[in-house]
C-alpha cells in the first residue's frame, strides 16, 4: 500500500521559511515523478512544483525562485523549501506522486498546512 | 502555457445525469491526457477518469469521459446520480514544463 505523508506545516510569518517533507513508503520517490499541489483555503488545486526521476524540477511561475523542490533518496522523501513566504501562500499542501507512464497523480498525502500570517 | 475552464457549479437530482466540462484554452484538448479526481470535504483528490476516459478500479461505471476536439474540452459524465457524489470535481492535464487544474466544479445532489 502506497503512503505519502507530509510534515513540516505550522503558522510562519510573512518573509518566513519552512521546510516541508513527504515520507514514502510502498512507493519509490527517486523512481517516479513527484510533485507538490497546493489548495488555499475554500479554493481549487494549484500545481506548485515536480522533481522528476532523472532529478530535475519545474515550478509554477506563482514560486519560481522562492520554492525549491528536492528529494533525499536514501530517505525515500520528498521536500519542498517555502522562502519568501507571502500570504498567498497560505494552503494546504499536498505531496503526489505518478505512477511510470502515468499523465497524472496517482497518490496523494493528506497534506500540511501552512499559513503565512503577522 | 494554457488554462483548463470548468463551471463552478453544476446541480442535479439523485437518479440522473450531470455533464462537467472543462475547456482548453490553447493547443489541442487531444494533444495531452486529461484526467479527473473527485475531492470531496476534508479529503485528499482521488481519480475518477485517466487518460481522457479509463476508469481506475473501483470506480463505478456510472463515471464517464470524452473529448471533444471540436470544442477543445473535455467531459466527465455522471450517470445514475448518487447522494455520495457530491464533491468537487476537477479536471487536469499537463505539458512539457507544468500541469495543469481545472478550477473545479461542485457537484451538488439535491
Amino acid at each position: 500500500e502506497v503512503q505519502l505523508v507530509e510534515s513540516g506545516g505550522g503558522l510562519i510569518q510573512p518573509g518566513g521559511s519552512r521546510r516541508l517533507s513527504c515520507a514514502a513508503s510502498g512507493f519509490i520517490v527517486s523512481g517516479n515523478h513527484m510533485s507538490w499541489v497546493r489548495q488555499a483555503p475554500g479554493k481549487g488545486l494549484e500545481w506548485v512544483a515536480a522533481i522528476y526521476s532523472g532529478g530535475t524540477g519545474n515550478y509554477a511561475d506563482s514560486v519560481k525562485g522562492r520554492f525549491t523542490i528536492s528529494r533525499d533518496n536514501s530517505k525515500n522523501t520528498l521536500y519542498l523549501q517555502l522562502n519568501s513566504l507571502r500570504a498567498e501562500d497560505t494552503a494546504l499542501y499536498y505531496c503526489a506522486g505518478e505512477s511510470p507512464t502515468s499523465y497524472g497523480f496517482d497518490y496523494w498525502g493528506q497534506g500540511a498546512l501552512v499559513t503565512v500570517s503577522s | 502555457n494554457f488554462m483548463l475552464t470548468q463551471p463552478h457549479s453544476v446541480s442535479e437530482s439523485p437518479g440522473k445525469t450531470v455533464t462537467i466540462s472543462c475547456t482548453r484554452s490553447s493547443g489541442s484538448i487531444a494533444s495531452n491526457y486529461v484526467r479527473w479526481y473527485q475531492q470531496r470535504p476534508g479529503s485528499s483528490p482521488t481519480t475518477v477518469i485517466y487518460e481522457d476516459n479509463q476508469r481506475p478500479s473501483g470506480v463505478p461505471d456510472r463515471f464517464s469521459g470524452s473529448i471533444d476536439s471540436s470544442s477543445n474540452s473535455a467531459s466527465l459524465t455522471i450517470s445514475g446520480l448518487k447522494t455520495e457524489d457530491e464533491a468537487d470535481y476537477y479536471c487536469q492535464s499537463y505539458d512539457t514544463s507544468s500541469q495543469v487544474f481545472g478550477g473545479g466544479t461542485k457537484l451538488t445532489v439535491l
